[in-house]
């Protein structure tokens, strides 16, 4: 079921530099790519989103790249922290559609 | 203002039985969405529910149902549990014209089917 392909599993980034998490999808219909982020016992929180119609998209630390071609995205967090330590999953919804695909997960730790 | 609350927060079955979930919206939501996450797996869409009727059901059997109440709240019942159905189950809520995406989710339960 699952249509979007997320890569690393995991990963371990030093304070201060910067995170990367790839995702890629297949269905065209897709037309919105949010992130969440999830820490232990919690569940999902939003975190950034893009429309295919940009091509990339900021706020804060944490930056969006969409390639509509390739389709791909990937989240940038630029200067991470301990505190950004979490699972982070990237997903795609279709137009009026209710049914959001996750991909499977990026564990990140952010060494201090 | 609250946010979605899920209950209870742990459950434990065996196999054969049904369980019950329930999960209260974020204020001023009126629609609710159930996810089953598994281990190590992001979440997986059951149904949603809007106007206390299912509007869109992923792929998931029968045996899982769904609920709405006129205050907006909602139940999950599983019936005839299996092993497989141990996992996180999450419920999020959104406003009905802001579109699927912005989901508020919960923070789950746990069901743990022995």
């Amino acid at each position: 079921q699952q249509q979007v392909k997320q890569s690393p599993q995991s990963l371990i980034v030093q304070k201060g530099g910067i995170s990367i998490i790839n995702c890629a999808y297949e269905n065209t219909a897709f037309d919105y790519f949010p992130w969440y982020q999830q820490f232990p016992g919690k569940g999902p929180a939003l975190l950034i989103a893009i429309r295919p119609d940009v091509s990339e998209k900021k706020e804060g630390r944490f930056t969006i790249s969409f390639n509509k071609s390739a389709k791909q995205f990937s989240l940038h967090i630029m200067d991470s922290q301990p505190g950004d330590s979490a699972t982070y999953f990237c997903a795609a919804i279709p137009y009026n559609n209710n049914d959001m695909r996750f991909g499977a997960g990026t564990r990140l730790t952010v060494k201090p | 203002d609250a946010g979605v609350t899920q209950s209870p927060t742990h459950l434990i079955k065996t196999r054969g039985q049904q369980v019950t979930l329930r999960c209260s919206p974020k204020s001023g939501h009126d629609t609710v969405s159930w996810y089953q996450q598994a281990l190590g797996q992001g979440p997986q869409f059951i149904f949603q529910y809007y106007e206390e009727e299912e509007r869109q059901r992923g792929n998931f059997p029968d045996r899982f149902s769904g609920h709405q109440f006129p205050n907006y709240s909602s139940e999950l019942n599983v019936n005839a549990l299996l092993l497989g159905d141990s996992a996180l189950y999450l419920c999020a809520s959104s406003l009905t014209g802001q579109g699927g995406e912005k989901l508020f989710f919960g923070s789950g339960t746990q069901l743990s089917v022995l």
